[in-house]
């Protein structure tokens, strides 16, 4: 079956770090992009972070102002989100997806910033 | 100003087919964008429907099924989802996107009701 997984959502104070995992299974996971979506509690999708198969090409959403990094690991078939400097408006489900060609998304990672 | 906009709401009776608009910022040619649309119920992540740019350039999501097709209203700078013949799993929001300027935007939403 092919699926993403995140996890490493959960409570963090203002100003905290948080590192994002995203796990993929069922298909080739270096021959596709990988991105970054969130969405606040009763809010709209946000797209946050893109990154090529391979890397070289990364793209933020200008909303992040660098706080956020995203990163891959083709061997452990796995993407990352390092989450810096969080802020309150920064609660919300995080979705890592494959939206250019494969078209699917995980289930989600509740991240709540809060102290 | 909003790249996307969507109306936040539409209701309509099953059976009746639903014209959910997604207008793009004056400026942004819809000719040139291709559209994805995504279904979202609650709790549970976005679901691919499909992506327009035109007749020949089209893609409907696996198993999706073809009551559900796109378009666009050049006149409107818009593209469109349309669903036809509606039923009550149709009930749920709905998102359009772009890839604009190196980056994913998202459309506000619109929730869908079928009284």
């Amino acid at each position: 079956e092919v699926q993403l997984v995140e996890s490493g959502g959960g409570l963090v104070q203002p100003g905290g770090s948080l590192r994002l995992s995203c796990a993929a299974s069922g298909f080739t996971f270096s021959s596709y992009e990988v991105d970054w979506v969130r969405q606040a509690p009763g809010g709209g999708l946000e797209w946050l972070s893109y990154m090529s198969t391979s890397g070289n090409s990364i793209h933020y959403a200008d909303s992040l102002k660098g706080r956020f990094t995203i990163s891959r690991d083709n061997a452990e078939n796995s993407v990352y989100l390092q989450m810096n400097s969080l802020r309150a408006e920064d609660t919300a489900v995080y979705y890592c997806a494959s939206l250019w060609e494969l078209h699917i998304w995980g289930q989600g990672t509740m991240v709540t910033v809060s102290s | 100003q909003t790249v996307l906009t969507q109306p936040s709401s539409l209701s309509a009776s099953p059976g009746a087919s639903a014209s959910l608009t997604c207008t793009l910022r004056s400026g942004i040619n819809v000719d040139t964008y291709r559209i994805y649309w995504y279904q979202q119920k609650p709790g549970s992540p976005p679901q691919y429907l499909l992506r327009y740019k035109s007749d020949s350039d089209k893609q409907q999501g696996s198993g999706v099924p073809s009551r559900f097709s796109g378009s666009k209203d050049a006149s409107a700078n818009a593209g469109i989802l349309l669903i036809s013949g509606l039923q009550s799993e149709d009930e749920a929001d709905y998102y359009c996107m772009i890839w604009h300027n190196n980056a994913y935007v998202f459309g506000t939403g619109t929730k869908v009701t079928v009284l």
